[in-house]
């Protein structure tokens, strides 16, 4: 199975910083990950996919890249509505598998 | 719009079954994968499974965690997605979610606890 190291496990950061989480991969995934964010309601919404695509009406202050095994999501301004959970999920072979999630906080 | 809305939550005992629907809308069911994600109170999503579609012959794969266990199937004259769920333990307890393929749209999800 593939496993997705996600880090940092939780991140404390103020309005208007720029702040990157990271998923490493133990294969290769090519471009098969998304980057999701979940609301303290449950409610799941798909921000990037395919590593670098941005999802339809999300903003452009997010953003998904990867170097070698390693896929980031940046946001490049934290806004107060940013302050949630973040999971990576890879897709290019089952079973698919989640990220342990990054727990965003304000300072 | 597209909308998928789970329900068939709730509390069952150990050793139990249940089964949970996903009614979707605004979308061609058969030209989608249908998946399954759960979430423990406090913990990581955990995907159980998908459905594939019509052209992949509607076939199923499924984490080792629920295999044998779990049965994903899907009705697709009503659009809806099914998980039933046997022998259920209290480790089972979780938030669970329907997704569609590419997880671009998720249900709002349905809560099981699995407790005596």
């Amino acid at each position: 199975d593939i496993q997705m190291t996600q880090s940092p496990s939780s991140l404390s950061a103020s309005l208007g910083e720029r702040v990157s989480l990271t998923c490493r991969a133990s294969q290769d995934i090519g471009s098969s990950l998304n980057w999701l964010q979940q609301e303290p309601d449950g409610t799941i919404k798909r921000l990037i996919y395919a590593t670098s695509s941005l999802d339809s009406g999300v903003p452009k202050r997010f953003s998904g890249s990867r170097s070698g095994s390693d896929y980031s999501l940046t946001i490049s301004s934290l806004e107060s509505e940013d302050f949630v959970d973040y999971y990576c999920l890879q897709y290019a072979s089952s079973p698919l598998t989640f990220g342990a999630g990054t727990k965003l906080e304000l300072k | 719009e597209v909308k998928l809305v789970e329900s068939g939550g709730g509390l069952v005992q150990p050793g139990g079954s249940l089964r949970l629907s996903c009614a979707t809308s605004g979308f061609t069911f058969t030209d989608y994968y249908m998946s399954w994600v759960r979430q423990p109170p406090g913990k990581a999503l955990e995907w159980l499974g998908f459905i594939r579609n019509k052209a992949n012959g509607y076939t199923t794969e499924y984490s080792a965690s629920v295999k044998g266990r779990f049965t994903i199937s899907r009705d697709n004259s009503q659009s809806i997605l099914y998980l039933q769920m046997n022998t259920l333990r209290a480790e089972d307890s979780a938030t669970y979610y329907c997704a569609r393929r590419d997880f671009d749209y998720w249900g709002q999800g349905t809560t099981l606890t699995v407790s005596s």
